[in-house]
């Protein structure tokens, strides 16, 4: 069976940092691997995917980014943090030919 | 533009009153309807996917149906336990399963 893991699970960060978020999953290979953002009022925002190793495509357009640089590993980061981009960060997947989403725990992220 | 909408917002029972969930949807080429339960702070939980209207899946005291229109998830006797964020999505088809969600029902089940 799969799991995925998501740290970390909540962080406060000042205006102008860099962020990183990291999400695993295990149990597969070539997973495609999401970035969700969860604002309150509204609801999932798909941020990026990624169907494969260095493939990634961008859903809005923002000062975040997402990596892909192993198989099984996705990451979502930040140069200069903005106040608008606190919310709550998903990281999911689903597998192959099926089109169910897995979500992770999710990370809280509050940028003061 | 696909869209998802979900009614209520929020909804309170009784442990116990039955009720239901409603998720009206525009999307072009269906896919998949997808119901999923969010806990407070924790990532969503998949429930279920439905493929076709007439469609009907069960777990527990959760029934869900699928028409050309909407989809319903059904509450049948609800514990506390139930009470819970439950989103709705659909997925329009493409390569890489991208889903659109809804805002989500608050359901809060009184003991």
């Amino acid at each position: 069976s799969q799991t995925i893991h998501q740290w970390p699970a909540t962080l406060v960060q000042p205006v102008g940092s860099p962020l990183s978020l990291e999400c695993t999953v295990e149990g597969t290979s070539n997973p495609n691997l999401y970035w969700y953002r969860q604002a309150a009022g509204r609801g999932l925002q798909l941020l990026f995917y990624s169907v494969g190793i260095g493939q990634i495509s961008s859903e809005v357009p923002q000062n975040l980014s997402a990596s892909r640089p192993q198989d099984r590993q996705f990451i979502l980061s930040s140069k200069k943090l903005l106040l608008s981009d606190s919310g709550f960060y998903l990281c999911a997947y689903s597998l192959g030919s099926g089109n169910t989403i897995y979500f992770g725990e999710g990370s809280w992220l509050t940028v003061v | 533009e696909d869209q998802v909408t979900q009614s209520p917002e929020a909804l309170r029972l009784q442990e116990g009153e039955s009720s239901s969930l409603n998720c009206s949807y525009t999307v072009s080429g269906l896919r998949g309807l997808f119901w999923y339960r969010q806990d407070p702070g924790k990532g969503p939980e998949f429930l279920f996917t439905l493929y076709s209207a007439g469609e009907e899946k069960e777990k527990e005291r959760l029934k869900a149906t699928l028409t050309k229109k909407e989809s319903f998830l059904h509450i049948t006797a609800p514990k506390p336990e139930d009470s819970a964020t439950y989103l709705c999505a659909g997925d329009s088809g493409g390569s890489n399963y991208k889903l659109t969600f809804g805002k989500g029902t608050l359901l809060t089940v009184n003991p």
